[in-house]
């Protein structure tokens, strides 16, 4: 089954604590992208990867962390000094060459108790 | 800077009613212009897209043209069916110096009723 995963659909932290979101992808798609979805403010662009090893902030970073030691994942990590975490994180992926199209992952939801 | 602005929702219409959501942008270049869909819970889904002026999107029955002139990708469909109901965002991507980065508007939320 091809596609992006992201895990678990739902998660919940307390305050000051980090966490992890999982983006996985089988697609062989170069570039990577997480993305944050508030209530009446669409998505805003946390941080993009274009190849292995490499990355680059996007509009929102602070707060945030990345990695992308092998092409088919690119995780975020939420960290306390994030402000207003509670939101609903969007992974999405495209493949170099292509006309621009992204692929979005079914979404991760994280509440801060 | 890139920027997507879309109409004012929610929009709740009737089953079988023709549907608009407008959308203007401003960006330097020549950038693609996009429609997502999100069903509740979901992550988005491509709609259609458009590369260069005067290209019409379709698919499922929607339908968007670039306009250059006036900076616009409105969506339509002629008759909408409750199973339509979601959120739209229009979004449009331009190279530049960030790879593929695409800017969303803040989304319209069509509700159809029966």
């Amino acid at each position: 089954d091809g596609g992006i995963t992201q895990s678990p659909k739902y998660l919940f932290r307390k305050e000051g604590q980090n966490v992890t979101l999982s983006c996985e992808q089988n697609l062989n798609h170069d570039a990577m992208y997480w993305y944050r979805q508030d209530p009446g403010q669409g998505l805003r662009l946390i941080y993009y990867s274009q190849i292995v090893n490499d990355f680059q902030k996007g509009d929102i970073a602070e707060g945030y962390s990345v990695s992308r030691e092998k092409k088919e994942s690119f995780p975020l990590t939420v960290t306390s000094a994030q402000k207003n975490p509670t939101a609903f994180y969007l992974c999405a992926t495209q493949q170099v060459g292509e006309t621009d199209t992204q692929y979005f992952g079914p979404g991760t939801r994280l509440t801060v108790l | 800077g890139n920027s997507v602005t879309q109409m004012e929702g929610p929009v709740t219409l009737s089953e079988e009613a023709f549907l608009t959501i407008n959308c203007t942008y401003t960006a330097t270049g020549y950038p693609s212009l996009f429609w997502y869909v999100q069903y509740p819970g979901e992550g988005l889904q491509l709609l259609l897209k458009a590369t260069k002026a005067d290209d019409k999107g379709s698919n499922k029955g929607f339908e968007a043209t670039y306009r250059k002139e006036t900076t616009s990708f409105h969506l339509e469909k002629g008759s909408v069916q409750v199973s339509d109901s979601a959120v739209y965002f229009c979004a449009l991507s331009y190279s530049g110096t960030s790879y593929g980065k695409l800017t969303f508007g803040q989304g319209t939320i069509l509700t159809v009723h029966p």
